[in-house]
């Protein structure tokens, strides 16, 4: 079972540039979210989505958009990369019924801009 | 708005010592409370709810409203125990989780 996959697991970016990072579920998940991880910060959530063609802003949106256009799919786009955009990136899905609480996460994506 | 805390960024035990991991919580409903756990070059996983009253690798944790705490314990801590543990809270209802900073969990020989 491949549960949630992200890609890139590392990029290195320049300061300027843009990139998407990519997470696919195959659970039928309509719950997915995007964080990151800091060191000493925990996670923080910065985009969310409750279903295709719905996304809500997380803790963090400033300098990231997303779209879920399936319900595979929710991609984060990173537009003009800070390095306060450093960090450790990681995609979750979440079962449908309201009362499920878990997260199944992807893997991560380093991400460091210079 | 809901916070969670874990306050100790680092924690290290030897093995078979007891081990306790803190989590205070800030809500003033009803929360359902985890505790994730990321293992090394392994992907954030859940380890336990409260919801469920269960043991998991000789880990519980007990939600206490009073204190407003869920903290982490297991009597006799073992090598592979190892790993990044994160509290985390949804306020009911809620389709987030709010994570605390993490505490590293260091197991000694």
């Amino acid at each position: 079972n491949a549960g949630v996959t992200q890609t890139p697991k590392f990029r290195i970016l320049k300061i300027g540039q843009s990139m998407t990072l990519q997470c696919t579920q195959d659970m039928n998940h309509n719950y997915m979210y995007w964080y990151r991880q800091d060191p000493g910060m925990g996670l923080k959530l910065i985009y969310y989505s409750v279903g295709a063609g719905i996304t809500d802003k997380g803790e963090v949106p400033n300098g990231y958009n997303v779209s879920r256009s399936t319900t595979e799919d929710f991609p984060l786009r990173l537009e003009l990369a800070a390095p306060s955009q450093t960090s450790v990136y990681f995609c979750a899905s979440k079962g449908n019924g309201r009362a499920t609480g878990e997260l199944f996460f992807g893997e991560g994506s380093r991400l460091t801009v210079l | 708005a809901q916070r969670v805390t874990q306050p100790e960024k680092l924690l290290s035990v030897f093995k078979g010592a007891p081990v306790e991991l803190k989590c205070n919580y800030s809500y003033s409903g009803s929360p359902e409370l985890f505790w994730y756990v990321q293992y090394s070059r392994q992907r954030l996983q859940l380890l336990l709810r409260h919801i469920s009253r269960e043991s998991i690798k000789g880990f519980t944790a007990d939600l206490n409203k009073g204190e407003t705490s869920f903290h982490l314990k297991k009597p006799f801590a073992q090598e592979e125990d190892s790993a990044m543990y994160y509290c985390a809270l949804r306020k009911g209802g809620a389709q987030k989780l709010v994570f605390g900073q993490g505490t590293r969990l260091t197991i000694n020989p």
